[in-house]
Parts: structure tokens; C-alpha cells; sequence
């Protein structure tokens, strides 16, 4: 079975151009999470959809961010414009059902800006 | 709230003896618990998870963990090490009702399993 596919792996830009990250999720998942880790603040939730509709974007850290998910088997995560601390490692996970479900994690984006 | 507290930034354990990853949570009612691992430059993977129930979880390669509700505990433990679980390793609490189906991760345990 497919797990989440995320891409790029890897990406690196300079300050202030803009960054889109993508995800797909297990099909069949109705829930879709972005995390965001970093060996300062550790892993943060920054959004979760469930069935295609942003729930809780209050991780999101600042109006630079952005997330949309247009259908059940795509989200992007958009950061514009994008900054040095943005650095980190970006991740998508999705879950069938609700909070005693496992998440499942693609293997991330890891986010240079420069 | 919800937390999750991991006590220790690295243990380090011979192989073959047996390993203890601590973890404690702070949630209001009942918990929902969860242990993932990370292999370097990969996603997390799940282990095992505590719903409701018998209070020993077994999960994936040979993994158990042990709810303590009075203690808040949910430590992560197995019989007998092996070099390839090397790894860092996430505690992660969602409670019951409220919770939004929002996980609160621990700040992750780097396990080293020396020959």
C-alpha cells in the first residue's frame, strides 16, 4: 500500500520567494495533518483538515502560512513570502477516523531558505 | 491543556538487555497514548496505542507499554534490545473528549542500543 507521498524532499530558496509543499494522503483517510519539526521547538502542529475542511489552524504561525486541501487526495502547505527561520523539516500525516486512530507520516520536506 | 513529558533526551542500553523509554502526560479525562518511532531522515511510524482496556499494549517489533493512570505513566518498554532500534522515539497524548483529534507529542527520547 501507498503511504503519504510528500514533495519535494528536499528544497532550498532564497529569502523571501515562495515555497508550495505538497501532500497526498492514504486514500481513504479523512483526516490530513500538517507538522512542522524543528530541534528547537520540536514537532508542532500547524493545520488539520478532516474531509477536505481546515478544522484548527491555530499552529499556524503566522499569516505567511497557508494550507488548502482542493479534494480528498491532495494538500499543499504555501509559505509566501518565505524567511530564514522558516528552516525545518515539513510533514503531512493523514488518519481514518477520529483521535484513538494512528497518524501516518510521509517522510517529509526538508526546508531550506537561505 | 494536554502534555507530554519525555524525561530523558537519550538512553543508551546494551543490546540484548532490556529498554525503558519514559513517558508522562498531563490530559483532562481519559487518555487516548500513542508511541512513534523515527528512523533518520524518515516520517514517524507508529508503535502501539492505549484506548481503553487491558493496561499492557503490545505493539509493533516486540514493543510494549504499560498505562499507569495513577502515575500519569505510559512508558515504553522491550525484553531485549537490538542495535536496529536505534531511534528516536515520540510519546504522543489526544484526549478522550475535547481533544479535537489533536495530538500533543512528547519532545522525543534518541534510544542508542550498543553492541
Amino acid at each position: 500500500d501507498a503511504g503519504v507521498i510528500q514533495s519535494p524532499r528536499h528544497e532550498v530558496t532564497e529569502m523571501g520567494q515562495e515555497v508550495t509543499l505538497r501532500c497526498k494522503p492514504i486514500s481513504g483517510h479523512d483526516y490530513l495533518f500538517w507538522y512542522r519539526q524543528t530541534m528547537m521547538r520540536g514537532l508542532e502542529l500547524l493545520i488539520y483538515f478532516n474531509n477536505n475542511v481546515p478544522i484548527d489552524d491555530s499552529g499556524m504561525p503566522e499569516d505567511r502560512f497557508s494550507a488548502k486541501m482542493p479534494n480528498a487526495s491532495f494538500s499543499t502547505l504555501k509559505i509566501q513570502p518565505s524567511e530564514p527561520r522558516d528552516s525545518a523539516v515539513y510533514f503531512c500525516a493523514s488518519s481514518i477516523g477520529g483521535g484513538n486512530q494512528p497518524q501516518h507520516f510521509g517522510d517529509g520536506t526538508r526546508l531550506s531558505i537561505l | 491543556a494536554q502534555s507530554v513529558a519525555q524525561p530523558e533526551d537519550q538512553v543508551n542500553v546494551a543490546e540484548g538487555n532490556p529498554l525503558t523509554v519514559k513517558c508522562t502526560y498531563s490530559v483532562s479525562g481519559n487518555p487516548y497514548l500513542f508511541w512513534y518511532v523515527q528512523y533518520p531522515n524518515r516520517g514517524l511510524q507508529f508503535l502501539l496505542k492505549y484506548i481503553t482496556g487491558d493496561n499492557l499494549v503490545k505493539g509493533s517489533y516486540g514493543f510494549e507499554a504499560e498505562f499507569n493512570k495513577s502515575q500519569t505513566s505510559f512508558h515504553l518498554k522491550k525484553p531485549s534490545a537490538l542495535v536496529s532500534d536505534s531511534a528516536l522515539y515520540f510519546c504522543a497524548v489526544s484526549p478522550v473528549y475535547g481533544g479535537g483529534n489533536k495530538l500533543t507529542f512528547g519532545t522525543g527520547t534518541q534510544l542508542k542500543v550498543e553492541l
